[in-house]
Protein backbone atom coordinates (compact mmCIF):
# COMPACT_ATOMS: atom_id res chain seq x y z
CA UNK A 1 0.00 0.00 0.00
CA UNK A 2 1.04 3.54 -0.54
CA UNK A 3 2.38 5.67 1.66
CA UNK A 4 0.24 8.64 -0.12
CA UNK A 5 -2.89 8.07 -2.47
CA UNK A 6 -3.98 11.14 -4.48
CA UNK A 7 -6.61 10.56 -7.52
CA UNK A 8 -4.42 11.93 -10.77
CA UNK A 9 -7.32 13.17 -12.13
CA UNK A 10 -7.38 15.03 -14.65
CA UNK A 11 -10.73 17.23 -12.89
CA UNK A 12 -11.89 19.86 -15.66
CA UNK A 13 -14.59 22.29 -13.78
CA UNK A 14 -16.04 25.66 -14.76
CA UNK A 15 -14.83 29.17 -13.66
CA UNK A 16 -16.20 30.02 -10.18
CA UNK A 17 -16.98 26.15 -9.62
CA UNK A 18 -16.03 24.44 -5.97
CA UNK A 19 -13.24 22.65 -6.36
CA UNK A 20 -12.46 19.38 -3.62
CA UNK A 21 -9.31 17.89 -4.15
CA UNK A 22 -8.59 15.08 -1.73
CA UNK A 23 -5.78 12.39 -0.57
CA UNK A 24 -5.86 9.38 1.53
CA UNK A 25 -2.67 8.14 3.97
CA UNK A 26 -1.66 5.11 5.53
CA UNK A 27 0.68 6.16 8.11
CA UNK A 28 -1.02 7.24 11.64
CA UNK A 29 2.19 8.70 12.40
CA UNK A 30 1.49 11.82 9.74
CA UNK A 31 1.54 14.91 11.50
CA UNK A 32 1.67 17.68 9.13
CA UNK A 33 -0.29 17.63 5.95
CA UNK A 34 0.86 20.22 3.14
CA UNK A 35 -0.65 21.66 -0.15
CA UNK A 36 0.97 22.28 -3.09
CA UNK A 37 0.32 23.72 -6.65
CA UNK A 38 2.37 23.15 -9.15
CA UNK A 39 2.37 24.75 -12.56
CA UNK A 40 3.91 22.90 -15.91
CA UNK A 41 7.62 22.35 -15.71
CA UNK A 42 7.79 24.39 -12.45
CA UNK A 43 8.73 23.07 -9.09
CA UNK A 44 5.83 22.80 -6.45
CA UNK A 45 4.48 25.89 -4.45
CA UNK A 46 3.68 25.50 -1.09
CA UNK A 47 0.05 26.89 -0.78
CA UNK A 48 -1.30 25.42 3.02
CA UNK A 49 0.25 23.57 5.65
CA UNK A 50 -2.07 21.77 8.57
CA UNK A 51 -0.98 20.40 11.59
CA UNK A 52 -3.72 19.12 13.70
CA UNK A 53 -7.21 17.78 12.50
CA UNK A 54 -9.57 20.10 11.33
CA UNK A 55 -9.94 23.12 8.87
CA UNK A 56 -7.54 25.89 7.64
CA UNK A 57 -8.59 28.79 5.65
CA UNK A 58 -6.66 30.76 3.47
CA UNK A 59 -8.52 33.10 1.17
CA UNK A 60 -10.18 30.83 -1.24
CA UNK A 61 -8.15 28.07 0.10
CA UNK A 62 -9.73 25.55 2.87
CA UNK A 63 -7.40 22.86 4.13
CA UNK A 64 -8.97 20.26 5.84
CA UNK A 65 -7.69 17.46 8.07
CA UNK A 66 -9.74 14.42 9.03
CA UNK A 67 -6.49 12.40 11.30
CA UNK A 68 -9.45 9.56 11.97
CA UNK A 69 -10.19 8.53 8.91
CA UNK A 70 -6.22 9.27 7.28
CA UNK A 71 -8.29 11.94 4.50
CA UNK A 72 -7.26 15.28 4.09
CA UNK A 73 -8.84 17.65 1.63
CA UNK A 74 -8.04 21.46 -0.17
CA UNK A 75 -10.97 23.61 -1.52
CA UNK A 76 -11.08 25.76 -3.33
CA UNK A 77 -13.85 28.24 -4.01
CA UNK A 78 -14.83 30.77 -6.93
CA UNK A 79 -12.04 29.09 -8.74
CA UNK A 80 -10.15 30.81 -11.72
CA UNK A 81 -8.39 29.99 -14.75
CA UNK A 82 -5.32 30.63 -13.13
CA UNK A 83 -5.85 27.60 -10.17
CA UNK A 84 -5.26 25.29 -13.55
CA UNK A 85 -2.09 23.41 -12.06
CA UNK A 86 -1.60 19.98 -10.47
CA UNK A 87 -2.06 20.11 -6.86
CA UNK A 88 0.02 17.70 -4.42
CA UNK A 89 -0.50 16.70 -1.15
CA UNK A 90 2.22 16.13 0.91
CA UNK A 91 2.88 14.84 4.62
CA UNK A 92 5.39 14.16 7.16
CA UNK A 93 5.95 12.62 10.27
CA UNK A 94 7.83 15.31 12.33
CA UNK A 95 9.34 18.82 11.84
CA UNK A 96 13.02 17.70 12.65
CA UNK A 97 16.30 16.47 11.24
CA UNK A 98 15.02 16.40 7.57
CA UNK A 99 11.44 13.95 8.10
CA UNK A 100 10.84 12.79 4.59
CA UNK A 101 8.00 14.74 2.64
CA UNK A 102 5.84 12.45 1.42
CA UNK A 103 4.08 13.37 -2.05
CA UNK A 104 0.97 12.38 -3.90
CA UNK A 105 0.54 11.68 -7.32
CA UNK A 106 -0.95 15.14 -7.73
CA UNK A 107 -4.27 15.76 -9.22
CA UNK A 108 -4.37 17.65 -12.59
CA UNK A 109 -6.77 20.29 -12.90
CA UNK A 110 -7.99 22.78 -15.34
CA UNK A 111 -10.61 25.54 -14.83
CA UNK A 112 -12.15 26.48 -17.90
CA UNK A 113 -13.13 30.13 -18.74
CA UNK B 1 11.24 37.31 -0.89
CA UNK B 2 14.07 34.45 -0.41
CA UNK B 3 13.84 31.38 -2.85
CA UNK B 4 15.72 28.80 -3.48
CA UNK B 5 17.72 28.89 -6.88
CA UNK B 6 19.13 25.88 -8.89
CA UNK B 7 21.78 25.76 -11.62
CA UNK B 8 21.83 24.84 -14.36
CA UNK B 9 18.49 25.07 -15.61
CA UNK B 10 18.95 22.10 -18.05
CA UNK B 11 21.70 19.84 -17.94
CA UNK B 12 22.00 17.68 -21.35
CA UNK B 13 24.49 14.63 -20.64
CA UNK B 14 25.71 11.90 -22.49
CA UNK B 15 24.97 7.79 -20.47
CA UNK B 16 27.73 7.26 -18.50
CA UNK B 17 29.07 11.00 -17.68
CA UNK B 18 29.06 12.58 -14.34
CA UNK B 19 27.12 15.32 -13.67
CA UNK B 20 26.38 17.80 -10.71
CA UNK B 21 23.16 19.32 -10.03
CA UNK B 22 23.68 22.83 -8.05
CA UNK B 23 21.66 24.70 -5.77
CA UNK B 24 21.47 27.58 -2.91
CA UNK B 25 18.86 27.09 -0.62
CA UNK B 26 17.69 29.65 1.41
CA UNK B 27 19.76 30.92 3.79
CA UNK B 28 18.70 30.56 6.66
CA UNK B 29 17.20 27.09 6.10
CA UNK B 30 18.68 23.67 7.77
CA UNK B 31 16.86 21.31 6.61
CA UNK B 32 17.75 20.66 2.40
CA UNK B 33 16.46 17.87 -0.27
CA UNK B 34 16.55 16.46 -3.29
CA UNK B 35 14.10 15.31 -5.28
CA UNK B 36 13.35 13.89 -8.79
CA UNK B 37 10.48 13.99 -11.26
CA UNK B 38 10.37 12.48 -13.97
CA UNK B 39 7.91 13.69 -16.93
CA UNK B 40 4.29 13.28 -16.14
CA UNK B 41 4.82 10.92 -13.13
CA UNK B 42 4.72 11.71 -9.30
CA UNK B 43 7.42 13.96 -6.98
CA UNK B 44 9.79 11.09 -5.75
CA UNK B 45 11.61 12.20 -2.52
CA UNK B 46 16.17 11.32 -2.60
CA UNK B 47 17.76 12.42 0.23
CA UNK B 48 17.46 14.71 3.14
CA UNK B 49 20.44 16.68 4.82
CA UNK B 50 20.73 18.67 8.11
CA UNK B 51 23.98 18.94 9.98
CA UNK B 52 25.91 18.18 6.81
CA UNK B 53 25.14 14.35 6.78
CA UNK B 54 22.76 12.90 5.07
CA UNK B 55 19.20 12.43 7.46
CA UNK B 56 17.08 9.74 5.15
CA UNK B 57 17.30 8.45 1.43
CA UNK B 58 15.22 6.80 -0.16
CA UNK B 59 15.80 3.40 -2.52
CA UNK B 60 16.43 5.79 -5.85
CA UNK B 61 19.39 6.95 -3.74
CA UNK B 62 21.50 4.42 -4.71
CA UNK B 63 25.83 4.38 -4.39
CA UNK B 64 25.95 6.34 -7.97
CA UNK B 65 24.42 9.38 -5.91
CA UNK B 66 25.68 11.86 -3.57
CA UNK B 67 25.36 15.26 -2.15
CA UNK B 68 27.64 17.29 -0.37
CA UNK B 69 27.67 21.34 0.67
CA UNK B 70 30.87 22.28 0.11
CA UNK B 71 30.53 26.01 1.48
CA UNK B 72 27.56 27.59 3.82
CA UNK B 73 25.84 28.21 0.70
CA UNK B 74 25.76 25.61 -2.15
CA UNK B 75 24.30 22.30 -1.83
CA UNK B 76 24.61 19.77 -4.49
CA UNK B 77 23.79 16.51 -6.09
CA UNK B 78 26.30 14.44 -8.21
CA UNK B 79 25.36 11.94 -10.41
CA UNK B 80 28.28 9.75 -11.20
CA UNK B 81 27.32 7.06 -14.40
CA UNK B 82 24.13 8.50 -15.66
CA UNK B 83 21.72 6.46 -17.26
CA UNK B 84 19.08 6.89 -19.31
CA UNK B 85 16.90 6.18 -16.98
CA UNK B 86 18.26 9.59 -14.91
CA UNK B 87 16.20 12.00 -17.16
CA UNK B 88 14.09 13.75 -15.12
CA UNK B 89 13.33 17.30 -13.07
CA UNK B 90 15.50 17.61 -10.17
CA UNK B 91 14.08 19.72 -7.41
CA UNK B 92 16.23 21.06 -4.63
CA UNK B 93 14.23 22.21 -1.65
CA UNK B 94 14.90 23.78 1.85
CA UNK B 95 13.17 24.21 5.54
CA UNK B 96 13.50 25.86 8.41
CA UNK B 97 10.52 23.62 10.11
CA UNK B 98 7.62 22.65 8.03
CA UNK B 99 7.47 24.70 5.46
CA UNK B 100 9.72 23.37 2.66
CA UNK B 101 10.50 25.50 -0.44
CA UNK B 102 11.29 23.99 -3.60
CA UNK B 103 13.84 25.70 -6.56
CA UNK B 104 12.57 25.93 -9.77
CA UNK B 105 14.28 22.76 -10.81
CA UNK B 106 16.92 21.47 -13.14
CA UNK B 107 15.97 19.16 -16.37
CA UNK B 108 18.72 16.56 -16.97
CA UNK B 109 18.15 14.98 -20.19
CA UNK B 110 20.41 11.83 -20.34
CA UNK B 111 21.17 10.29 -23.99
Amino acid sequence: QKEVEQDPGPLSVPEGAIVSLNCTYSNSAFQYFMWYRQYSRKGPELLMYTYSSGNKEDGRFTAQVDKSSKYISLFIRDSQPSDSATYLCAMITGSNTGNQFYFGTGTSLTVIP
Amino acid sequence: EPEVTQTPSHQVTQMGQEVILRCVPISNHLYFYWYRQILGQKVEFLVSFYNNEISEKSEIFDDQFSVERPDGSNFTLKIRSTKLEDSAMYFCASNLVVQQFFGPGTRLTVL
